[in-house]
């Protein structure tokens, strides 16, 4: 059973629109919360985090929102840009270090200019 | 170079072959963990080190799996008996003993495609 969960395998988006990136959880131990952007053939890249005492944690044109009590979070690009055009991991751990990250299995950003 | 790399970037390997998969961290980094990403899938977690406490194999698949980490820096994953069902990219990927939210470094990964 997935403990982290992102059912859209993948999305199309036009340059300079809002891409938004949902995933959800089953585990009510996670309190950190981690998304990575990976390019074919190299690996993942970290891209921003939120712990679970925020709701909301913005970084540039990156914005990751938290909702605990519906165990979901979506990350927000604004504006997109075809270099985001990648796969976008979110992760999730129950502790801010030395324990293994809990991955969903990705969705494919594609951004059309 | 100041990130995390792994060798090799590729292997092709037979059925019932020994393959042996490299990484070294990022220097400084005293957590290393493996991972692995079969196609269409998440990456699941395989192992964790942290300085010289005993390592966590919670997550290998099987005994066929193994790993270690030598003088607290680089590690070698080794899988014995290849089967075509670990046919995989293998990541690495290595952090600071605290962090504020458990972010790891990455390495590009080792395709591991088993015939």
């Amino acid at each position: 059973d997935q403990q982290v969960k992102q059912n859209s395998p993948s999305l199309s988006v036009q340059e300079g629109r809002i891409s938004i990136l949902n995933c959800d959880y089953t585990n009510s131990m996670f309190d950190y919360f981690l998304w990575y952007k990976k390019y074919p053939a190299e690996g993942p890249t970290f891209l921003i985090s939120i712990s679970s005492i925020k709701d909301k944690n913005e970084d540039g044109r990156f914005t990751v929102f938290l909702n605990k009590s519906a165990k979901h979070l979506s990350l927000h690009i604004v504006p997109s840009q075809p270099g985001d055009s990648a796969v976008y991991f979110c992760a999730a751990s129950d502790l801010p270090a030395g324990t293994a990250l809990i991955f969903g299995k990705g969705t494919t950003l594609s951004v059309s200019s | 170079g100041a990130g995390v790399s792994q060798s090799p970037s590729n292997k092709v390997t037979e059925k019932g072959k020994d393959v042996e998969l490299r990484c070294d961290p990022i220097s400084g980094h005293t957590a290393l963990y493996w991972y692995r990403q079969s196609l269409g899938q998440g990456l699941e977690f395989l192992i964790y080190f942290q300085g010289n406490s005993a390592p966590d194999k919670s997550g290998l698949p099987s005994d066929r799996f193994s790993a270690e980490r030598t003088g607290g820096s680089v590690s070698t994953l080794t899988i014995q008996r290849t089967q075509q069902e670990d046919s995989a990219v293998y990541l690495c990927a290595s952090s600071l003993v605290r962090t504020a939210n458990n972010e790891q470094f990455f390495g590009p990964g080792t395709r591991l495609t088993v015939l």
